[in-house]
């Protein structure tokens, strides 16, 4: 079956360390994206890439890293200047980058020790 | 920038019956898309329904429905016969169909908490 896979679903990290969340899709979608999520705020954009190998920062960027060497991967680097990195993050890609609706993975929650 | 506006945190419905969801956005646009995402607690989330601004016609899903105002900027979802699995985080969402910079992106509201009471 096609979808998104996110993983690790649960993650623990250190004040200091880096860490990458993955995000694999097989539904030959060209645009995907990360969103944080956090209690009572919603959904807050922090990048996205509409093609392998471009990738544009989006609302909350600062703090994260994002790679797109491949159109079924976009891994998020949640580094250590991301001063509240506890939250639940969701990926998620659409077919259309202009007019399609997301399709999401499971989301991965970090929290930091 | 587009912003949309979920005012009611939490509601709440009995079994069977029906309930309105509001969102209004805020947009100086005219063409534009519009959904309702469910989010249940496993945390995924799920296309309820979706709008384009440029058809008059309310979309339907079964037994979810919206009501679009173009004018007053407002995108309703209501559902009918609600059901205890309907209980759950729901995202209102706004893009833009410009196709310019920035429209690649969705813009989404701070959720309302529905509960269904059996």
């Amino acid at each position: 079956d096609g979808g998104i896979t996110q993983s690790p679903k649960y993650l623990f990290r250190k004040e200091g360390q880096n860490v990458t969340l993955s995000c694999e899709q097989n539904l030959n979608h060209d645009a995907m994206y990360w969103y944080r999520q956090d209690p009572g705020q919603g959904l807050r954009l922090i990048y996205y890439s509409q093609i392998v190998n471009d990738f544009q920062k989006g609302d909350i960027a600062e703090g994260y890293s994002v790679s797109r060497e491949k159109k079924e991967s976009f891994p998020l680097t949640v580094t250590s200047a991301q001063k509240n990195p506890t939250a639940f993050y969701l990926c998620a890609s659409t077919r259309d980058g202009f007019t399609g609706e997301l399709f999401f993975g499971e989301g991965s929650r970090l929290t930091v020790l | 920038a587009q912003t949309v506006t979920q005012s009611q945190p939490e509601m709440s419905v009995q079994e069977a019956e029906t309930v309105t969801l509001s969102c209004t956005y805020d947009t100086s646009e005219s063409d534009y898309y519009l959904f309702w995402y469910k989010q249940p607690p496993s945390r995924q989330m799920i296309l309820v329904i979706r709008q384009e601004a440029y058809k008059q016609q309310n979309a339907t899903e079964n037994r979810f429905s919206v009501n679009f105002q173009k004018a007053a900027k407002s995108f309703s979802l209501k559902i009918s016969d609600s059901q205890l699995g309907d209980a759950a985080m729901y995202f209102c969402a706004y893009r833009s169909a410009s196709g310019l910079g920035g429209s690649e992106k969705l813009v989404f509201g701070k959720g309302t908490k529905l509960t269904v009471n059996p």
